[in-house]
């Protein structure tokens, strides 16, 4: 079945640091993929996304591409803030078993110290 | 912008009781879904509709119901509340064809004591 593995967490890092979370996944057919971001308290809400391979998915300084060939959806971002601290969640979406299925990594907790 | 609302935010309970979780949505999605979020496990689908009057289950369905009378709401009844219910829910909604952009409520929080 479908599978999204992403790097563990708690990421730390300092203000203006680059950031890159991992992801790869398994997946049977031509997924979409996506970047959640989830801030303390909050339900997640879409960060970026990519429906094909070679795209580029990019939202508020953040980029991910979809690569198809390293079965990956790396995210990264070129100065992070205090304000980026959450935990981000890479998933991906199939249309198998006739509707809509997400399924989701297990989640990075990043982390900024000023 | 009201989007996606759960209700209640917190609730304990003790171990046999019964409860509902409200979810209601203002988008007109056709497709709804409940999760629920334990620590350093992701988000785990618990049951979804795509639809008034058509609801299957998720991944982790034991100990649960739903049902989905209209478009706009989508409750989740826990019977018989037991320990392993304690996590997080969140309710989430999506457009028909814009298959992973989920809209989210802000969770329910429920400790099963």
């Amino acid at each position: 079945g479908d599978s999204v593995t992403q790097m563990e967490g708690p990421v730390t890092l300092s203000e203006e640091a680059f950031l890159t979370i991992n992801c790869t996944y398994t997946a049977t057919g031509y997924p979409s993929l996506f970047w959640y971001v989830q801030y303390p308290g909050e339900g997640l809400q879409l960060l970026l996304k990519a429906t094909k391979a070679d795209d580029k998915g990019s939202n508020k300084g953040f980029e991910a591409t979809y690569r198809k060939e390293t079965t990956s959806f790396h995210l990264e971002k070129g100065s992070v803030q205090v304000s980026d601290s959450a935990v981000y969640f890479c998933a991906l979406s199939d249309q198998g078993g006739g509707y809509q299925k997400v399924t989701f990594g297990t989640g990075t907790k990043l982390q900024v110290i000023p | 912008n009201a989007g996606v609302t759960q209700t209640p935010k917190f609730r304990i309970l003790k171990i046999g009781q019964s409860m509902t979780l409200q979810c209601a949505q203002d988008m007109n999605h056709n497709y709804m879904y409940w999760y629920r979020q334990d620590p350093g496990m992701g988000l785990k689908l618990i049951y979804y509709s795509v639809g008034a009057g058509i609801t299957d289950k998720g991944e982790v369905p034991n100990g649960y119901n739903v049902s989905r009378s209209t478009t706009e709401d989508f409750p989740l009844r826990l019977e018989l509340a037991a320990p392993s219910q304690t996590s997080v829910y969140f309710c989430a909604s999506s457009r028909t064809g814009d298959a992973g952009e989920l809209f989210f409520g802000e969770g329910s929080r429920l400790t099963v004591l």
